[in-house]
């Protein structure tokens, strides 16, 4: 119950298209939902987070959507770009808690 | 503000021996978790602390151990090392009442 399923686990897009990432969990308690991005030996870097009371959340070319009832939320960057190659890892928490993270999932842009 | 710094980010060490990663949060985070990444296992999380006081923990063997100063700055510890032990070792602070963590560039240690 405490897992974060994440899919797929690699991602190849062309410049310019869209990179959709998944994400379900079971734990209804769990109340934040951030997106992390991490490059080649580097720490993971806060993308874009989501609270369960808010169905999307934008910030420039990264979307979140979010679906209670469902159980999933989702990470779409648009108009994806060379720079974006990275691996991104969703996660989810409970208040004052760990995150549970995702397996995480490649994404490869090619120009 | 400077980020989370930790140090070193890289380390050798051989079966048996014992290792201390330091970790230095945020300026004014009070909130410091570590965790472990390792290709097989992904990112699991070791050991909270808040204000000198360990506030959670995750299910690694007592061979690890960590402890915070009164400044913020933090430690952690594993003592007889395993090959399995190899990883990169992450700290995130985190500003207090919030969710959001924020992580350094890891120390990676390999053990021989």
């Amino acid at each position: 119950q405490q897992q974060v399923k994440q899919s797929p686990q690699s991602l190849i897009v062309q410049k310019g298209g869209i990179s959709i990432i998944n994400c379900a969990y079971e734990n209804t308690a769990f109340d934040y939902f951030p997106w992390y991005q991490q490059f080649p030996g580097k720490g993971p870097a806060l993308l874009i987070a989501i609270r369960p009371d808010v169905s999307e959340k934008k910030e420039g070319r990264f979307t979140i959507s979010f679906n209670k009832s469902a159980k999933q939320f989702s990470l779409h960057i648009m108009d994806s770009q060379p720079g974006d190659s990275a691996t991104y890892f969703c996660a989810a928490s409970v208040p004052t808690d760990k995150l549970i993270f995702g397996t995480g999932t490649r994404l490869q842009v090619f120009p | 503000k400077a980020g989370v710094t930790q140090t070193p980010r890289y380390l050798i060490k051989t079966r048996g021996q014992q290792v201390t990663l330091s970790c230095s949060p945020i300026s004014g985070h009070r909130s410091v978790s570590w965790y472990q990444q390792t290709p097989g296992q992904g990112l699991q999380f070791l050991f909270e602390y808040f204000s000198e006081t360990q506030r959670n923990k995750g299910n690694f063997p007592g061979r690890f151990s960590g402890r915070q100063f009164s400044n913020s700055r933090s430690e952690m510890n594993v003592s007889t090392l395993e090959l399995g032990d190899s990883a990169l070792y992450l700290c995130a602070s985190s500003p207090q009442g919030r969710h959001e963590q924020y992580f350094g560039p890891g120390t990676r240690l390999t053990v021989t």
